[in-house]
């Protein structure tokens, strides 16, 4: 059972376009949404986080927007740089401190 | 660099037999999680201890096996392997159990069972 699920799997974005990539959950008992970065032969590495009281956060280009009522939260990137081509993963925590991970990103950016 | 260390980088091993990932958390962090990342099933969480107990349980196989050590450091023992059992394996810590804590990840250790 995939308490997370994210989309797209795979994205194209031309340099300096918006990234969006979308996650929703089940299970109302998650209470902190942390995305991931991860680059090939790397582990995965905190990117934002969000708590469910607040609706938006920004950390410079990457904002996540966190709609409560429907479950949803998505990352943006702005202006997207070949850089920023990597897989990124959502993730949901609750109670039990693991985290719950959705199925992952592949993000090129191309020049 | 996340501050956390897992040994081996790469293995090689025959179908039925047994190894052992080896795990050191970052200085200080107190919780240890084991993590299996595969192409069809993605990041499955296996097993998490915090201080020497075990804390949580995933989708973990009565084949593995896991413990933390006194001076913090974990292992994952995987035994009678199986083809299917081929995937990455992630060591994570965190300075304590509970919701928010950041969550660090090293950098894998590959397994190809033959």
């Amino acid at each position: 059972q995939q308490q997370v699920k994210q989309s797209p799997q795979s994205l194209i974005v031309q340099k300096g376009g918006i990234s969006i990539i979308n996650c929703a959950y089940e299970n109302t008992a998650f209470d902190y949404f942390p995305w991931y970065q991860q680059f090939p032969g790397k582990g995965p590495a905190l990117l934002i986080a969000i708590r469910p009281d607040v609706s938006e956060k920004k950390e410079g280009r990457f904002t996540i927007s966190f709609n409560k009522s429907a479950k949803q939260f998505s990352l943006h990137i702005m202006d997207s740089q070949p850089g920023d081509s990597a897989t990124y993963f959502c993730a949901a925590q609750g109670g039990g401190n693991k985290l719950t991970f959705g199925t992952g990103t592949q993000l090129k950016v191309e020049l | 660099d996340s501050g956390v260390t897992q040994t081996p980088k790469h293995l090689i091993t025959a179908t039925g037999q047994r190894v052992t990932l080896r795990c050191s958390p970052r200085s200080g962090d107190l919780s240890v999680y084991w993590y299996q990342q595969s192409l069809d099933q993605g990041l499955q969480f296996l097993i998490q201890y915090y201080n020497g107990e075990e804390r949580a349980k995933g989708n973990i196989l009565e084949r593995f096996s896991a413990q933390q050590f006194p001076d913090l450091h974990s292992e994952l023992n995987l035994s009678s392997l199986e083809l299917g059992d081929s995937a990455l394996y992630f060591c994570a810590s965190s300075p304590r159990a509970g919701v928010g804590n950041t969550i660090y990840f090293g950098e894998g250790s590959w397994l190809t069972v033959v």
